[in-house]
């Protein structure tokens, strides 16, 4: 069984250019988040996936997009690249449940290191 | 802001003592999940503990969670040198998983 597969595992880019990271969610799994660590930091909220929509998202400007796919897949697309976006961007796959949903245990995927020069 | 904090930022204990690391949180929670994370690589997830219990253990790990306090503590006895690496709290409410800032833990020889 499958986890919480990303790609590429590292990437170099350019200021001002577009990037596009990619995930699959754990078998079983129907959400998926997206994450940016900086060096030092914990995680931070980019936005939540689940049922093709955007369900949730965190405290960062439009050039932070994404899109699920009807395999429950995933992408992060970051345009306009600044210096300050360099970080690990992390996928996490989870399942919500029940009437009032509510995540069960996210599972993440090693993450992509983004650099931008 | 960050929901959940973690306590201390950093330790540093010998290997076969039990390293304790504490979390707070500021608002209600559906339940509260602690992760592995080694050197800038993916999470691993430990334990979750839901809002309506108090104590999980897995292995080497307990996880405590008190709520009228608005607090967690993860305690890992026994620690091996494998277990050197950031530990963080990740609270769960509205659907989101919001991470604290960690604990750094290093496990000398």
């Amino acid at each position: 069984d499958a986890g919480v597969t990303q790609s590429p595992t590292h990437l170099i880019k350019t200021r001002g250019q577009q990037v596009t990271l990619r995930c699959s969610p754990k078998s079983g799994h129907d959400t998926v988040s997206w994450y940016q660590q900086a060096l030092g930091q914990g995680p931070q909220f980019i936005f939540q996936y689940y049922e093709e929509e955007e369900r949730q998202r965190g405290n960062f400007p439009d050039r932070f997009s994404g899109h699920q796919f009807p395999n429950y897949s995933s992408e992060l697309n970051v345009n306009a690249l600044l210096l300050g976006d360099s970080a690990l961007y992390l996928c996490a796959s989870s399942l919500l449940t029940g009437g009032v949903k509510v995540n069960t245990e996210a599972f993440f995927g090693q993450g992509t290191r983004l650099t931008v020069v | 802001s960050q929901q959940g904090e973690e306590d201390p930022q950093a330790l540093s204990i010998q290997e076969g003592e039990n390293a304790t690391m504490n979390c707070s949180y500021k608002t209600s929670i559906n339940n509260l999940q602690w992760y592995r994370q080694n050197s800038g690589r993916g999470l691993v997830h430990l334990i979750l503990i839901r809002s309506n219990e108090r104590e999980k253990h897995s292995g080497r790990l307990r996880v405590t969670l008190d709520t009228s306090k608005k607090s967690s503590s993860l305690l890992i006895t026994a620690s091996r040198a494998a277990d050197t690496a950031s530990y963080f709290c990740a609270k769960n409410r509205d659907d989101k998983i919001i991470f604290g800032k960690g604990t750094r833990l290093h496990i000398l020889p």
